[in-house]
C-alpha cells in the first residue's frame, strides 16, 4: 500500500522568511517522490523530484527537498519566501508496481508582505 | 517542445448532456493519465494508458465515463450523461520515464 500525507493544509509565512511544507509517505517499496506547484488558474508544474539518487534534491525557484527514509519524509523547503511563491503545493509519490502517481491533499502557501 | 495540452479549458454544460475532454500528450510519451479534482478535495486518479491500451482504469467513477486513446496519441474522456457531481477540474498528464507533465486542466461545471 502507498499513501501521501501533507501535514498542513495551509501555511502562512512572511516574505523573506523560510518556507517548510511537510510531506510523509508510506510505501512498501522505494518510491519516486515529487513536489508539484499549482499557481491560480495554472496547471501543475514540477518543482523537483527524488528518484533514489542524492537524498537532497534541488528544484526550481530556490526550492529543495530532502528524502529521509528513516522518517519516511520528503519535506519541501526554501530559505527565503517570495511573494510569487504563493500557490498550492502537492507532494506526489509514484510506485513502479502500479505506475500511478498518488497525490497528497495539497498545502496552500500564503506569503505575507 | 510542446507541453501537454488540454481542450477545452472550461466547459459549462447542463445535467444530462454529454461532454468530451481532449488531451494531447507530449510527443513520444507512452504513458498518459487522467486525474480529477472535485472542488475542495484531493486530486484523484482516474485511469492510465500505455500507448493505446488501458493499463489501469480502477479510478473511473462509473460507466458514464469513457476514455479512449486513438493510435496511442491524443486521448479523450467522455462523460455521458453528465451529473452535478462530475463538476471539477480534469487533469491530463503524460510521462516517458519518471516524472509526469501535466496539462492546465479542463474545468467542468455541470449545472
Amino acid at each position: 500500500a502507498q499513501s501521501v500525507t501533507q501535514l498542513d493544509s495551509h501555511v502562512s509565512v512572511s516574505e523573506g522568511t523560510p518556507v517548510l511544507l511537510r510531506c510523509n509517505y508510506s510505501s512498501s517499496y522505494s518510491p519516486s517522490l515529487f513536489w508539484y506547484v499549482q499557481h491560480p488558474n495554472k496547471g501543475l508544474q514540477l518543482l523537483l523530484k527524488y528518484t533514489s539518487a542524492a537524498t537532497l534534491v534541488k528544484g526550481i525557484n530556490g526550492f529543495e527537498a530532502e528524502f529521509k527514509k528513516s522518517e519516511t519524509s520528503f519535506h519541501l523547503t526554501k530559505p527565503s519566501a517570495h511573494m510569487s511563491d504563493a500557490a498550492e503545493y502537492f507532494c506526489v509519490v509514484r510506485m513502479y508496481t502500479g505506475n500511478q502517481f498518488y497525490f497528497g491533499t495539497g498545502t496552500s502557501l500564503t506569503v505575507i508582505p | 517542445e510542446a507541453g501537454v495540452t488540454q481542450f477545452p479549458s472550461h466547459s459549462v454544460i447542463e445535467k444530462g448532456q454529454t461532454v468530451t475532454l481532449r488531451c494531447d500528450p507530449i510527443s513520444g510519451h507512452d504513458n498518459l493519465y487522467w486525474y480529477r479534482r472535485v472542488m475542495g478535495k484531493e486530486i484523484k486518479f482516474l485511469l492510465h494508458f500505455v500507448k493505446e491500451s488501458k493499463q489501469d482504469e480502477s479510478g473511473m467513477p462509473n460507466n458514464r465515463f469513457l476514455a479512449e486513446r486513438t493510435g496511442g496519441t491524443y486521448s479523450t474522456l467522455k462523460v455521458q450523461p453528465a451529473e452535478l457531481e462530475d463538476s471539477g477540474v480534469y487533469f491530463c498528464a503524460s510521462s516517458r520515464q519518471t516524472e509526469a507533465f501535466f496539462g492546465q486542466g479542463t474545468r467542468l461545471t455541470v449545472v
